[in-house]
């Protein structure tokens, strides 16, 4: 199985400022790479696929990058909606792994 | 609008038996591999188990193998997962989640359900 691990466990980051998340896989995942965002008390929701693919309706704000062992998911300027936990989840080998998550809060 | 809606959730006791349903609407469901994955109280995502989209291939977590079973029933676009010999380390909030292939290869949850929670406590 895959290890997923995400870093750091918790960021705390001020509205309007940058953030930066990162994933890194135990092996290669080339691309197949996803993000979600999870707010308390809701769901996950998809935020990005294929490493670098913002899902439907997702802000341009968020972006990812990396290929094979590396990830970073960014925000570019902090809303209020986005303090959550992100996780990653790897999906080039059975089965799909998620990361530990990154919790980002309010500083 | 896409939705899943999961239900069956309880208090059960370590030993005991349970099966969750998720109902699928806004999507051709038959075209779509079908996902349970588990969340912990304060803990994060564990993939649980897929369904293929016709039925013909299922896989499970290594942690629920052999007491979990999934299944589908295309004619009701509904999602099952029968929980045997229940832990209590099985305690948490089940999500159904939607593939966004078959199930032929592995690939990412475009949509969640809201889960529905398993306690399992004497």
């Amino acid at each position: 199985e895959i290890v997923m691990t995400q870093s750091p466990a918790t960021l705390s980051v001020s509205p309007g400022e940058r953030a930066t998340l990162s994933c890194r896989a135990s092996q290669s995942v080339s691309s197949n790479l996803a993000w979600y965002q999870q707010k308390p008390g809701q769901a996950p929701r998809l935020l990005i696929y294929g490493a670098s693919t913002r899902a439907t309706g997702i802000p341009a704000r968020f972006s990812g990058s990396g290929s094979g062992t590396e990830f970073t998911l960014t925000i570019s300027s902090l809303q209020s909606e986005d303090f959550a936990v992100y996780y990653c989840q790897q999906y080039n080998n059975w089965p799909n792994s998620f990361g530990q998550g990154t919790k980002l809060e309010i500083k | 609008e896409v939705q899943l809606v999961e239900s069956g959730g309880v208090v059960v006791q370590p030993g005991g038996s349970l099966r969750l349903s998720c109902a699928a609407s806004g999507f051709t469901f038959n075209d779509y591999a079908m996902h349970w994955v588990r969340q912990a109280p304060g803990k994060g995502l564990e993939w649980v188990s897929l369904i293929s989209w016709d039925g013909g291939s299922t896989y499970y977590a290594d942690s629920v193998k052999g007491r979990f079973t999934i299944s589908r029933d295309n004619s009701k676009n509904s999602l099952y997962l029968q929980m045997n010999s229940l832990r209590t380390e099985d305690t948490a909030l089940y999500y159904c989640a939607k593939d966004k292939g078959l199930g032929v290869t592995p690939y990412y949850f475009d949509y969640w359900g809201q889960g529905t929670l398993v306690t399992v406590s004497s």
